[in-house]
């Protein structure tokens, strides 16, 4: 069964840096394309970033890019965001999610972690 | 555009059919995926690809493309089938886009 299990979220000012991580499991981490997307509080979902299966090749979405970096650890299974420069438009629940047929198509999802950016 | 418009609600009557579209210029060259969200909990991808359903997904829905609208229907709408819907496909550069959902409502 895959399982996409995101931590790092919680609260932090506007101006800081926080680091989101999403183990796997019931996969082959280190075959497939992985992505973040966000979803704000009612809002709706917004792609973040993807990254292929060794770490190669990544893309951003416009509103992150140069703020947020997107890096995997296929020796630990796990998936990173590293998000600097936080503002509070920022302020979303994050998905980790799997990328098949070639990364194009997002199938997994994990529950997610709330990043909060406030004062 | 590099968007991708989706209309924001729609109703239908327990057991009758409903087609929610996605517009946008990505989708005359890639397919859209199609994800339902309930209230409170992650999205699970129902249509991918010219017109492929996960497993477990029912096959009172399906997919369909026309030239830059993708489509996904919902044959026989359940009281389950309530919920937010949205669309995804790539674009030229590699990024990805989200329509705005379609919340989907059945009297």
């Amino acid at each position: 069964e895959v399982q996409l299990v995101e931590s790092g979220g919680g609260l932090v000012q506007p101006g800081g840096s926080l680091r989101l991580s999403c183990a796997a499991s019931g996969f082959t981490f280190s075959s497939d394309w992985m992505h973040w997307v966000r979803q704000a509080p009612g809002k709706g979902l917004v792609w973040v970033s993807r990254i292929n299966s060794d770490g190669s090749y990544t893309r951003y979405a416009d509103s992150v890019k140069g703020r947020f970096t997107i890096s995997r650890d296929n020796a630990k299974n796990t998936l990173y965001l590293q998000m600097n420069s936080l503002r509070a438009e920022d302020t979303a629940v994050y998905y980790c999610t799997r990328g098949i047929v070639g990364g194009d198509v997002i199938d997994y999802w994990g529950q997610g972690t709330l990043v909060t950016v406030s004062a | 555009s590099s968007d991708l418009t989706q209309d924001p609600a729609v109703s239908v009557a327990l057991g009758q059919t409903v087609r929610i579209t996605c517009q946008g210029d990505s989708l005359r060259m890639y397919y859209a995926s199609w994800y339902q969200q309930k209230a409170g909990q992650a999205p699970v991808l129902v249509i991918y690809g010219k017109n492929n359903r996960p497993s477990g997904i029912p096959d009172r829905l399906s997919g369909s493309t026309s030239g830059n609208t993708a489509s996904l229907t919902i044959t026989g709408a359940q009281a389950e089938d309530e919920a937010d819907y949205y669309c995804n496909s790539r674009d030229s550069s590699g990024n990805h886009l989200f329509g705005a959902g379609t919340k989907v409502t059945v009297l």
